[in-house]
């Protein structure tokens, strides 16, 4: 697609339930990053997917955070279990290869967690 | 540790008038920085990156300049007009790898007129 496409925009769910955050890159892109930004924070690095392989995961916080790629192409972010401080906006990005060419970012979900 | 910082007061400039936003890390010798925009609601947009043997990167009326020694790059828009409000964030590989990004928390920019 002409830019990286993040569903659902918007997601409110209980705590304690299961959300699964899709990201769909640029195509061609082999590079691809997930973020999260909590309200007035900056973004803070959650994994990042060569192919489909996930080199660094150094950022996911805790074990109820996976994710996963398939095809070289779309991600899928999973929380279970999810809790309160999992509120936050999740931001999908993707570049040809490595960051050194600059990142293009979908729009986010923003998880509410109640 | 590892850090990046941006100034966190809002920047508060005139239409016409040049923003000069400052992003400083400590520990680390990137090589390259990056300069984010963001509007409320989107994700991140990229803007220029500049790279540890240049001095000064221009495009429109952006400039950045790199000081390596200094461990600082300075983010200029000339000019500026009430659509260049927003946050900039500065970013910059902190693993030698090229794998990642890390962000500074931005700097938000109001120009009025």
């Amino acid at each position: 697609g002409a830019g990286v496409s993040q569903s659902p925009s918007n997601k409110v769910t209980e705590k304690g339930k299961d959300v699964e955050l899709r990201c769909d890159p640029i195509s061609g892109h082999t590079a691809l990053y997930w973020y999260r930004q909590s309200l007035g924070q900056g973004l803070e690095f959650l994994i990042y997917f060569q192919g489909n392989s996930a080199p660094d995961k150094s950022g996911l916080p805790s074990d109820r955070f996976s994710a996963e790629r398939t095809g070289g192409s779309v991600s899928t972010l999973t929380i279970q279990r999810t809790q309160q401080e999992d509120s936050a906006v999740y931001l999908c990005a993707s570049s040809p290869f490595g960051g050194a060419d600059g990142y293009t970012f979908g729009s986010g979900t923003r998880l509410t967690v109640v | 540790s590892q850090k990046i910082e941006q100034n966190s007061e809002a920047l508060n400039i005139q239409e016409g008038k040049t923003a000069t936003l400052t992003c400083n890390y400590t520990n680390y010798s990137p090589a390259y920085l990056q300069w984010y925009r963001q509007d409320p609601g989107r994700g991140p947009v990229f803007l220029l990156l500049i790279r540890e043997n240049e001095k000064e990167k221009r495009k429109e009326r952006l400039k950045v300049t790199f000081d390596t020694t200094l461990k600082q790059s300075l983010f200029h828009i000339t000019a500026s007009q009430p659509a260049d409000s927003a946050t900039y964030l500065c970013a910059l590989d902190t693993t030698g790898t090229a794998s990642k990004l890390t962000f500074g928390t931005g700097t938000r920019l109001q120009v009025t007129l």
